[in-house]
């Protein structure tokens, strides 16, 4: 049982460029998210998905899109990459109640 | 506006004393919080769980209060131990409105010196 993995780790994108990152899942889980954390800032929500071909934006879903064409894979969409978006971002899964988190992907924006 | 809220970023305890994390939630819906635990480089981590329908949950080193009249929760962990050292995050939810995305406070970083 692997639980959530990410694609890629790290990343460094310029200015413009667009990229995706993959979440997986193997828990069967119904729901999946993506969150970033910037220092100071916690951990905020961008979109979410309550199941299969469903997404729904979350607090600062500003920027990026998302899919969620399999119920076992989450993808997080830049389409032109800024600075602002230099965080790292964290997808998660759940069932209920408690979430299970991917170990994160740290992007630098230049 | 936060709905939850940790007040303090960071925390330091000796050794073997104990660490109380406290957060505060504005939402009166909210009825399911959470904790979880952080590692640098690492995913959070689920520690534990409490329903409004109590007022506290236990495991191990690890208790959480719920004072639902003043809209508060705590964690304590009895006796802190240098591998604590962590941030943790508060989150709650509204569960009875729906299977509600958590909202999760900014965290603290606890420091555990030996």
């Amino acid at each position: 049982n692997a639980g959530v993995t990410q694609t890629p780790k790290f990343r460094v994108l310029k200015t413009g460029q667009s990229m995706t990152l993959l979440c997986a899942q193997d828990m069967n889980h119904e729901y999946m998210y993506w969150y970033r954390q910037d220092p100071g800032m916690g951990l905020r929500l961008i979109h979410y998905s309550v199941g299969e071909g469903t997404t729904a934006k979350g607090e600062v879903p500003d920027g990026y899109n998302v899919s969620r064409l399999k119920k076992q894979n989450f993808l997080l969409g830049l389409e032109s990459a800024a600075p602002s978006q230099t965080s790292v971002y964290f997808c998660a899964s759940s069932q209920v109640n408690e979430q299970f988190f991917g170990p994160g992907t740290r992007l630098t924006v230049l | 506006d936060q709905q939850v809220k940790q007040n303090s970023p960071s925390l330091s305890v000796q050794e073997g004393r104990i660490s109380i994390l406290n957060c505060d939630y504005t939402n009166s819906m909210f009825d399911y919080f959470l904790w979880y635990k952080k590692y640098p480089a690492e995913g959070p981590t689920f520690l534990i769980s409490i329903s409004s329908i109590k007022d506290k949950n236990e495991d191990g080193r690890f208790t959480v209060f719920l004072n639902k009249s003043a809209k508060h929760l705590s964690l304590h962990i009895v006796p802190s131990q240098p591998g604590d050292s962590a941030v943790y995050f508060c989150a709650a939810s509204a569960l009875n409105s729906g299977n509600t995305p958590l909202v999760f406070g900014k965290g603290t970083r606890l420091s555990v010196i030996a």
